[in-house]
């Protein structure tokens, strides 16, 4: 069956470095791959979208990576935050239903 | 510019009521999703409306859990004689059309069954 998994552990990391999280996917051929913040208790932010037909998407601070060969996303955040303290979630798309299954997360915990 | 709007926030039910969860999309979008997300687990996909059609409602329990979307008013997830193990956060999110993949999520709904 279809599996996202995500750093499970929480990722600690200093402010001003950057972060990287890593989304892997098996038995799974997305048309896209979308990653959003969560704050506690609130709705999914949408951060990026990035296709299978491209290779590196950035938006100010952040950056994805889409690997389809390794089944592999990264997601990057330059010169980090406390405020980036969130968890981030990556969740694939196939393009003709467009239900996203979604990865358990990755705690992001930046320390000022 | 309003966001995903979902009412009410929070909801309280004892076991063998119904529940009764609304959606209105943001402004401009007419494809409208249904997630829950229970404790320490992911966002699992429910249910896909567009106005007056059901797309995909492969995520949705068989029994007890129907979805609208009417051609005026909010989209409406329903949930008849809960149990506690319904007790999750229920999200909505909206896009604005099928070939637009992003979708943008309202706040949720959290539903505790006591």
């Amino acid at each position: 069956s279809q599996k996202i998994e995500q750093n499970s552990e929480a990722l600690n990391i200093q402010e001003g470095k950057t972060a990287t999280l890593t989304c892997n996917y098996t038995n799974y051929s997305p048309a896209y791959l979308q990653w959003y913040r969560q704050d506690p208790g609130r709705g999914p932010v949408f951060l990026l979208l990035i296709r299978e037909n491209e290779k590196e998407k950035r938006k100010e601070r952040l950056k994805v990576t889409f690997d389809t060969t390794l089944k592999q996303s990264l997601f990057h955040i330059t010169a980090s935050q406390p405020a980036d303290s969130a968890t981030y979630l990556c969740a694939l798309g196939d393009g003709a239903t467009n239900k996203l299954i979604f990865g358990t997360g990755t705690l992001l915990a930046v320390q000022p | 510019n309003a966001g995903v709007m979902q009412n009410p926030r929070h909801l309280v039910r004892r076991r063998g009521q119904e529940a009764r969860l609304r959606c209105s999309p943001m402004k401009g979008h007419s494809h409208v999703y249904w997630y829950r997300q229970l404790p320490e687990e992911g966002l699992k996909f429910m249910v896909y409306l567009q106005k007056e059609n059901i797309i995909d409602e492969s995520g949705m329990p068989k029994e007890r859990f129907s979805a609208e979307f009417p051609k005026e008013g909010p989209s409406i997830l329903r949930i008849q004689q809960v149990v506690r193990g319904d007790s999750a956060a229920y999200f909505c999110a909206s896009s604005v059309d099928r070939a637009n993949y992003e979708q943008y999520f309202g706040p949720g709904t959290r539903l505790t069954v006591t």
